[in-house]
């Protein structure tokens, strides 16, 4: 099984910065990575397929690069309601999806 | 519009059986892989199995496999995950999801069904 490490557990950010979420899988996933937002009593949301590439609808303030084993979620200028937990997810090794723990983003 | 509707919420005691659905609309039902998720309380989200609703071919996930059952009625576009015997380690929001025929990374939740077992 393939394990997706998300770090941190937690960050304390504030309106309008720049933040860096990171996401480490314990093999190579190539570009199979997607990253998730998941607000309190809510179904997660697709943000970035591929590692890269915005879902429909997706701010263009969420980016996401990396391949490999190594993945980034940037967030370029944080709003208000950004504040969540995040999820990687990797889908080479399909059919065993494998989650990161997440990462909740506070005020 | 892609739409998941899934069963309410449950409340049972250990060594009940159970089976939620998840009712699938505005796509070709039978084209796309479903997959269900599980979300412990407080917890982060857990594969569990997929299954492809024109053939009903499913697969699990080793931590879920016997525990659990996939099925799907493409008759009427909706896919189930049932229970023979409840415990309370089962107590859990349930999601289904689409999995994208782009590529397997889903792209539509359900809502959700809280399971919650207890004596």
């Amino acid at each position: 099984e393939i394990v997706m490490t998300q770090s941190p557990a937690t960050l304390s950010v504030s309106p309008g910065e720049r933040v860096t979420l990171s996401c480490r899988a314990s093999q190579s996933v190539s570009s199979s990575l997607a990253w998730y937002q998941q607000k309190p009593g809510q179904a997660p949301r697709l943000l970035i397929y591929g590692a890269s590439t915005r879902a429909t609808g997706i701010p263009a303030r969420f980016s996401g690069s990396g391949s490999g084993t190594e993945f980034t979620l940037t967030i370029s200028s944080l709003q208000s309601e950004d504040f969540a937990v995040y999820y990687c997810q990797q889908y080479s090794d399909w059919p065993l999806y494998t989650f990161g723990q997440g990462t909740k983003l506070e005020i | 519009e892609v739409q998941l509707v899934q069963s309410g919420g449950e409340v049972k005691k250990p060594g009940e059986s159970l089976k939620i659905s998840c009712e699938g609309s505005g796509y070709r039902y039978h084209a796309y892989w479903i997959a269900w998720v599980r979300q412990m309380p407080g917890r982060g989200l857990e594969w569990m199995g997929i299954i492809y609703p024109a053939d009903s071919d499913t697969r699990y996930s080793p931590s879920f496999q016997g525990h659990v059952t996939i099925s799907v009625d493409k008759s009427i576009n909706t896919a189930y995950l049932q229970w023979s015997s409840l415990k309370a380690s089962d107590t859990a929001m349930y999601y289904c999801a689409r999995q994208a025929v782009a590529g397997p990374y889903i792209d539509y939740w359900g809502q959700g069904t809280l399971v919650t077992v207890s004596s």
